[in-house]
Formats: C-alpha cells, sequence, structure tokens
C-alpha cells in the first residue's frame, strides 16, 4: 500500500535552533517527493520538490534531502524564526493509478521566542 | 495563491441542507482537486478533474458531487451536508500531474 508518514508529529523549538523533520515513504512507482508549508488558515505552499536523481533542494533556510534506495526525506531548517511556525507536509507523487499524490499527516512546528 | 480563489471563504449551515463551494483558476491549468482537511488525517482528495466534464472519485468522496463545465471552474456539492462534513476544504490545480498549487480554503461548519 502506498503511504507516507511523517515524524515526529509535532514539535516545539527555540528561535534561532535548528531542526529536522523527518517522512518514510512506500510509493512505488515513485516521481518525486514534495515539501509544503502550511500557515494556519492559509493553503500549502510548496518549498521544495526533489525527483528521483535529486539528493539535495535548498529553498533559503529550508533544506530537503532525498534517500531514494532507504526512501526516506528529511526536510532541515536552519536558524528558526518565529514565522517558521507552521505544519510541514510531505507529499509524495508515483503509484500506477491515474491520482499520482500520497499526503503524510504532517509536522506541527512551533517556534518559541 | 497562484491565481486560484474559493468561495465562500466560510460558511455556517444546517444539516441536511445542500451546499456548493466554488474554486476558480485564471491559470487555465488542466488539473483541478478538491481536499478536505481534518485534525489528524492530514489532506485526503474528495474528487478531481482532468479536464472540461473529466472527473473521478477520490478516497472520502461519499456525500459530495462535483462538475466542471468550464476550465476554470470547478464547483463541490455537498448534497445533504451532515456534521461529519464540517470541515476545510481545499480546492488544487495543476497544469500537469507533477505540481500542485492550493487555494486558499474554505471553512464549512454543519450545524
Amino acid at each position: 500500500k502506498n503511504q507516507v508518514e511523517q515524524s515526529p508529529q509535532s514539535l516545539i523549538i527555540l528561535e534561532g535552533k535548528n531542526c529536522t523533520l523527518q517522512c518514510n515513504y512506500t510509493v512505488s512507482p515513485f516521481s518525486n517527493l514534495r515539501w509544503y508549508k502550511q500557515d494556519t488558515g492559509r493553503g500549502p505552499v510548496s518549498l521544495t520538490i526533489m525527483t528521483f536523481s535529486e539528493n539535495t533542494k535548498s529553498n533559503g533556510r529550508y533544506t530537503a534531502t532525498l534517500d531514494a534506495d532507504t526512501k526516506q526525506s528529511s526536510l532541515h531548517i536552519t536558524a528558526s524564526q518565529l514565522s517558521d511556525s507552521a505544519s510541514y507536509i510531505c507529499v509524495v507523487s508515483g503509484g500506477s493509478g491515474t491520482y499520482k499524490y500520497i499526503f503524510g499527516t504532517g509536522t506541527r512546528l512551533k517556534v518559541l521566542a | 495563491d497562484a491565481g486560484i480563489t474559493q468561495s465562500p471563504r466560510h460558511k455556517v449551515t444546517e444539516t441536511g441542507t445542500p451546499v456548493t463551494l466554488r474554486c476558480h483558476q485564471t491559470e487555465n491549468h488542466r488539473y483541478m482537486y478538491w481536499y478536505r482537511q481534518d485534525p489528524g488525517h492530514g489532506l485526503r482528495l474528495i474528487h478531481y478533474s482532468y479536464g472540461v466534464k473529466d472527473t473521478d472519485k477520490g478516497e472520502v468522496s461519499d456525500g459530495y458531487s462535483v462538475s466542471r463545465s468550464k476550465t476554470e471552474d470547478f464547483l463541490l456539492t455537498l448534497e445533504s451536508a451532515t456534521s461529519s462534513q464540517t470541515s476545510v476544504y481545499f480546492c488544487a490545480i495543476g497544469a500537469d500531474q507533477e505540481t500542485q498549487y492550493f487555494g486558499p480554503g474554505t471553512r464549512l461548519l454543519v450545524l
């Protein structure tokens, strides 16, 4: 069964600290993996997208990694800011059906001053 | 929000009444999707469209219907609203099956 699992479910860190969010997937065939940021009350916004051949993709203070062999991805946030408080959703595109997206349930991050 | 709007943004309705949510795009994208988001479940697909008049069911389609008579509009109808359909509804669009852009969401409360 195609699945995407994220950990931790929630995380609290102090402003300025780094953190890493995890995403494990069992999706076949694999097309790409995307990390979204969702602020409270808003729609998800794409941070990064990686295909099978990409190991790392950065977007400012956000760096995503992908290990296609172990089917794991991580999102590293450097020097966190209060505005990083949000839910982060891992979405894998793939599978054999017409509809291609498998969503994780997200990690809720809270950054404290 | 990549040229995508949803209306209404908030709605309160009573059990048993029909409700229609509208998703409108100005990007001329082929694919359009309706999701609901509930605590502990993440985003779940209700219906999607891969062209005008071409739609298909998602994992939580019971109690919902959709229509797409024009490229720019994708309507989601709750035929007879129930309290279990209280949720936040998101529309998404994509030019192909590799990308999705989400709308701002509609918060629906069924009393």
